[in-house]
């Protein structure tokens, strides 16, 4: 079946540095990718939508330029958090669904712990 | 998308049927019941998915309400593999991805 791959699984970082997060979809090309993240013991919430060749989506309260994501291509999208601080640390996930199909062929990566000092 | 009401926790003994129940009283006619879970650590997984009619699958069984403002997930024989947050999403079948998320049911599967 499909595969959505994430890397790392995860990461620790200083305080003021920036982490890229990478997300692939293995067998099949994905034109749309989302971002969520997930603070322990609550559920995901929806970041961003990653659009090929142009520019992401974001939700309601999440800042551009502090999660720039960037869809390069029709198999990877990357989230980049800029200049992280201990409350950016969180569990990021990304899915893609295979073009043409419905949500049933959703597929998630296995998520990103981050860990900001 | 409707609105989702769940269980926050339930528990269920191994090799029992699990019944996760869902509450979407403000359910449009286009729009489907999925199901997804996340196992700890871990991104979800698509489960199954239904409109009106009852659902099977290798995975569960989806038991829809005639008025289908409510559903109920079935794990006929539970594992502790089980062991998850399940969650009811519903949503037109058009969306490509776009999910909100509600809390979920933390089951756990007991020996």
């Amino acid at each position: 079946g499909a595969v959505v791959s994430q890397h790392p699984s995860w990461v620790i970082c200083k305080s003021g540095t920036s982490v890229k997060i990478e997300c692939r979809s293995l067998d099949f090309q994905a034109t749309t990718m989302f971002w969520y993240r997930q603070f322990p013991k609550q559920s995901l919430m929806l970041m961003a939508t990653s659009n090929e060749g142009s520019k992401a989506t974001y939700e309601q309260g999440v800042e551009k330029d502090k999660f720039l994501i960037n869809h390069a291509s029709l198999t990877l999208s990357t989230l980049t958090v800029t200049s992280a601080h201990p409350e950016d640390s969180s569990f990021y996930i990304c899915s893609a669904s295979v073009p043409g199909q419905g949500i049933e062929k959703l597929f998630f990566g296995s998520g990103t712990q981050l860990s900001v000092l | 998308d409707a609105k989702t009401t769940q269980p926050t926790s339930m528990d269920c003994a191994e090799g029992r049927a699990a019944n996760l129940p869902c509450n979407h009283s403000t359910i449009s006619g286009n729009e489907y019941v999925y199901w997804y879970r996340q196992i700890h650590s871990q991104g979800p997984q698509y489960i199954i998915h239904g409109l009106k009619n009852n659902e099977t699958n290798e995975m569960a069984s989806l038991i829809i309400t005639e008025d289908r403002k409510s559903s109920t997930l079935i794990l006929p024989h539970a594992t502790l593999r089980d062991t998850a947050v399940y969650y009811c999403i519903v949503t037109r079948s058009s969306n490509t991805g776009k999910l909100i998320f509600g809390q979920g049911t933390t089951l756990q599967v007991k020996p």
